[in-house]
């Protein structure tokens, strides 16, 4: 059946970083675009970054440029979040989510997310 | 775009009609999802496109509006549907979702 699961969260001091995973199974990963989106506290659920089938475009949300980065190996049915310059308001739960077709940028599949905290 | 959900929290009963709210700051024209969100789950598509029931969504559950103003209607409150809900617009970048309405048991 069609899956995603998250791996790469955990406890990170304020600045440093951490890269986040998302493997895909059950469809042709390449055919689809990708998104990650986290919950905030309080707030509810966040768009974070979108990439295209192939990677060719990537947008993001305004509040994570130049620290977030999205990315994918085809090869390897898998997606990528690369977070820099983690902050505290950077704790929570992060979701890979599959988009319903090409272009059409809702989310049909989720995982069940992984945790990340930002802690001294 | 920013997406202003109501009311915040809706407390009924089961079996019970429940009619939640979206209101887009500029028109998102028929580009509107809702998800819902269970502690612990991960969240789910039900409606896309304003209207359509994304696959294995019960009939209970219906989308409408259109522009700026957009309503999710659960016909008859189940005990799996006391959960948050969300809207999604995907008209324009960056791609953004409402604050949430949960729906807990009266």
């Amino acid at each position: 059946q069609v899956q995603l699961v998250e791996s790469g969260g955990g406890v990170v001091q304020p600045g440093g970083s951490l890269r986040l995973s998302c493997a895909a199974s059950g469809f042709t990963f390449s055919s689809y675009g990708m998104h990650w989106v986290r919950l905030a506290p309080g707030k509810g659920l966040e768009w974070v970054a979108f990439i295209q089938y192939d990677g060719s475009n990537k947008y993001y949300a305004d509040h994570v440029k130049g620290r977030f980065t999205i990315s994918r190996d085809n090869s390897k049915n898998t997606l990528y979040l690369q977070i820099n310059s983690l902050r505290p308001e950077d704790t929570t739960v992060y979701y890979c989510a599959k988009d319903l077709d090409y272009g059409r940028l809702f989310m049909d599949v989720w995982g069940k997310g992984t945790t990340v905290t930002v802690s001294s | 775009i920013v997406l202003t959900q109501s009311p915040g929290t809706l407390s009924l009963s089961p079996g019970e009609g429940a009619t939640l709210s979206c209101r887009a700051s500029q028109s998102v024209r028929s580009n509107l999802a809702w998800y819902q969100r269970k502690p612990g789950q991960a969240p789910r598509l039900l409606i896309y496109d304003v209207f359509n029931r994304a696959t294995g969504v019960p009939a209970r559950f219906s989308g409408s509006g259109s522009g700026t103003e957009f309503t999710l209607t659960i016909s008859s409150l189940q005990s799996e549907d006391f959960a948050v809900y969300y809207c999604q617009q995907y008209n324009n970048w960056p791609l953004t979702f409402g604050g949430g309405t949960k729906v807990e048991i009266k």
